[in-house]
């Protein structure tokens, strides 16, 4: 089955500064790759994702980049905010968000 | 539109005893699914179902059972809790089934569970 690492688990970054999560994934089948934020005590919810046919989509300050030879992607988020400061989620899943497998997370702190 | 709705959202168990917990989306989802959250484990699949009738396993299914009579509701089930199944537990849905490009996972406010 689908397994998805996630690094570093914890990441703690100035106010201002950029941050990136690197996650790596092991099925090739897999075609989805979502991000997931998650504040102190709240739900996941869906801050971007990238499919496989596409290598790099941005979203304001938020970017993800897709190597799917390598079965690499990541998270760059720019121009860091205190409210960014959340456990970051990467995750895979085959079309359709057919069994979505997550990484460990990463608690990111963005300090003011 | 209520979107995923969990009960409860706390519970305490002894060791041995069982309980249902309760998933219903009101969004037509075909896809529905059932994950733990332990600290430093992230989100693990327990199961999951592509539509009414249809369940299968995920990572961590042993001790759960799973049934999905309807598209609205996907209950959890406990037959005989154990402290190790102390955890969060999240219900998500999405529009799901294969090509489909709505993947969204949409999940549940959670539900603490203490097993002791």
């Amino acid at each position: 089955g689908e397994n998805v690492e996630q690094h570093p688990s914890t990441l703690s970054v100035q106010e201002g500064d950029s941050a990136v999560i690197k996650c790596t994934y092991s099925d090739s089948a897999s075609n989805y790759f979502p991000w997931y934020k998650q504040e102190l005590g709240k739900r996941p919810q869906l801050i971007i994702d990238i499919r496989s046919n596409v290598g790099e989509k941005k979203d304001q300050r938020i970017a993800v980049t897709l190597n799917k030879t390598a079965k690499h992607f990541s998270l760059h988020i720019t121009e860091t905010q205190p409210e960014d400061s959340a456990v970051y989620f990467c995750a895979a899943s085959l079309a359709g968000g057919f069994k979505t497998i997550f990484g460990a997370g990463t608690r990111l702190f963005v300090k003011a | 539109n209520a979107g995923v709705t969990q009960t409860p959202k706390f519970q305490v168990l002894k060791t041995g005893q069982s309980m249902t917990l309760q998933c219903a989306q009101d969004m037509n989802h075909e896809y529905m699914s059932w994950y733990r959250q332990d600290p430093g484990m992230g989100l693990r699949l327990i199961h999951y179902s592509v539509g009414a009738g249809i369940t299968d396993q995920g990572e961590v299914p042993n001790g759960y059972n799973v049934s999905r009579s309807t598209t609205e509701d996907f209950p959890l089930r406990l037959l005989s809790a154990a402290p190790s199944q102390t955890s969060v537990y999240f219900c998500a849905s999405s529009g799901g089934g294969p090509g489909a490009t709505n993947e969204k996972l949409f999940f549940g406010s959670g539900t603490q569970l203490s097993v002791l």
